[in-house]
């Protein structure tokens, strides 16, 4: 069955630090795969996408991830965080039918 | 501007009643979803529409009923069935594939009485 994995429910790390979340995947071809970002009380925010092509996928406000069919991942990656990035992240994979699966999330806390 | 529009922002319902959560878009897209969102739960699927006037269950439908009469407009109504109805809710659309972007509007809180 189709799945979607984030491994850490909570990351902090120190603002101007790297970070990279964990997206694991169960999917049965290649999957087209996701990752949103929420803000607290808002809606989800598409940070970036893979359909096909280029394994390495740039997003907005410096984000990028990196689908490894042989891991089945697609983690999500930023250079150096800023205050503003704190928030939660979601991974998905679909297409499953007309819907998408979405991971439980990982929610970003950024330290001073 | 496009995009997706829910109301009321907070909402409160009272035992044995039935309340009804907004969402309109002006995207022109053919797909609708409500989520659910519990903390620590992600976004569970309740029901999504492909076309108007035509709708399916997702993963947790029971307690919960919806519409689309118009292209722009996927009501929810959150029934007296539904036992723990306080969660966020989310609505989305997106062009009408499985795998299209979907773009969400900003929630709906319901708490109860």
């Amino acid at each position: 069955a189709q799945s979607v994995t984030q491994p850490d429910i909570h990351i902090t790390v120190s603002e101007g630090a790297s970070l990279e979340l964990r997206c694991n995947y169960s999917y049965g071809a290649t999957p087209y795969l996701f990752w949103y970002v929420q803000s607290p009380g808002q809606g989800l925010q598409l940070l970036l996408k893979y359909f096909s092509g280029d394994t390495l996928v740039q997003g907005i406000k410096g984000f990028e991830a990196e689908f490894k069919r042989s891991q089945s991942s697609f983690n999500l990656r930023k250079p150096s965080v800023h205050w503003s990035d704190a928030a939660e992240y979601f991974c998905a994979v679909g297409p499953w039918g007309d819907k998408i699966i979405f991971g439980k999330g990982t929610r970003l806390h950024i330290l001073p | 501007d496009g995009g997706i529009t829910q109301s009321p922002k907070y909402l409160f319902r009272k035992e044995g009643q039935n309340v009804t959560l907004s969402c309109e878009q002006n995207l022109n897209h053919d797909a609708m979803y409500w989520y659910r969102q519990d903390p620590g739960q992600g976004l569970r699927l309740i029901y999504y529409s492909q076309i108007v006037n035509d709708f399916q269950k997702g993963d947790i439908a029971e307690g919960y009923s919806v519409s689309r009469e118009k292209k722009e407009s996927f009501p929810l109504t959150v029934t007296s069935a539904q036992k723990n109805p306080t969660a966020f809710y989310l609505c989305a659309s997106s062009m009408g594939q499985g795998s299209d972007i979907q773009y969400f509007g900003a929630g709906t809180r319901l708490s109860v009485l």
